[in-house]
């Protein structure tokens, strides 16, 4: 069955400081894999897309790393500001042979609070 | 416009009537997908689009969830007899072909009393 876990569930941190999300996943057969970041009210939006063979990719503040043996990814943020509070979901695209496009696995999402 | 829009944003029904949520795509999008979130959840697949038709409606819960698209462009997620287990956020998220990126809306909030 194809699932994607995320941990932690949630996290406080303080402003300035850094921290990492952590996804695992199960898709096969895995086309890519996304962090979307989720404030209150809103829809997702793309901060990282990785496919199979890239290990890291960086957006600004935010560092997502991939390992496609293992089937796990992180999502790093440096130096934390108050409006990286949000809900932060790990997404991986399945590819199903035949169709039009991938099928979107989502996580359950960490849900990020940073303190000032 | 620039990005996905739905409406209305919030909607506060009674349980066993019926709704209709709309869905704007981004102009030039072919592909148009549906998704609920329930809270402290990700979002769950319902229904995807391709064009016109229903490519794959496999999420849909019931026969009480039906969406439309007549025309490739502007969808419709419809609901008969809600009830209230139904309440949550509905997403609308369109596809850009050239890299395959969906791109969401802001939700639209039901709550069935």
């Amino acid at each position: 069955k194809n699932q994607v876990e995320q941990s932690p569930q949630s996290l406080i941190i303080l402003e300035g400081k850094n921290c990492t999300l952590q996804c695992n996943y199960t898709v096969s057969p895995f086309s890519n894999l996304r962090w979307y970041k989720q404030d209150t009210g809103r829809g997702p939006v793309s901060l990282t897309i990785m496919t199979f063979s890239e290990n890291t990719k960086s957006n600004g503040r935010y560092t997502a790393t991939l390992d496609a043996d293992t089937k796990q990814s992180s999502l790093h943020i440096t130096a934390s500001q108050l409006s990286d509070s949000a809900s932060y979901i790990c997404v991986v695209s399945a590819i199903i042979l035949g169709e039009y496009g991938n099928k979107l696995v989502f996580g359950a999402g960490t849900i990020l609070r940073v303190k000032s | 416009g620039a990005g996905v829009s739905q409406t209305p944003s919030n909607k506060v029904t009674e349980k066993g009537k019926y709704v209709e949520l709309r869905c704007d795509p981004i102009s030039g999008h072919t592909a148009l997908y549906w998704y609920r979130q329930s809270l402290g959840q990700g979002p769950e697949f319902l229904i995807y689009f391709q064009g016109t038709g229903a490519a794959d409606d496999s999420g849909l819960p019931n026969d009480r969830f039906f969406a439309v698209r007549p025309e490739g462009s502007v969808s419709t997620l419809k609901i008969q007899r809600t009830e209230r287990g139904d309440s949550a956020v509905y997403l609308c998220a369109s596809r850009r072909l050239a890299d395959n990126e969906q791109f969401f809306g802001p939700g639209t909030r039901l709550t069935v009393l």
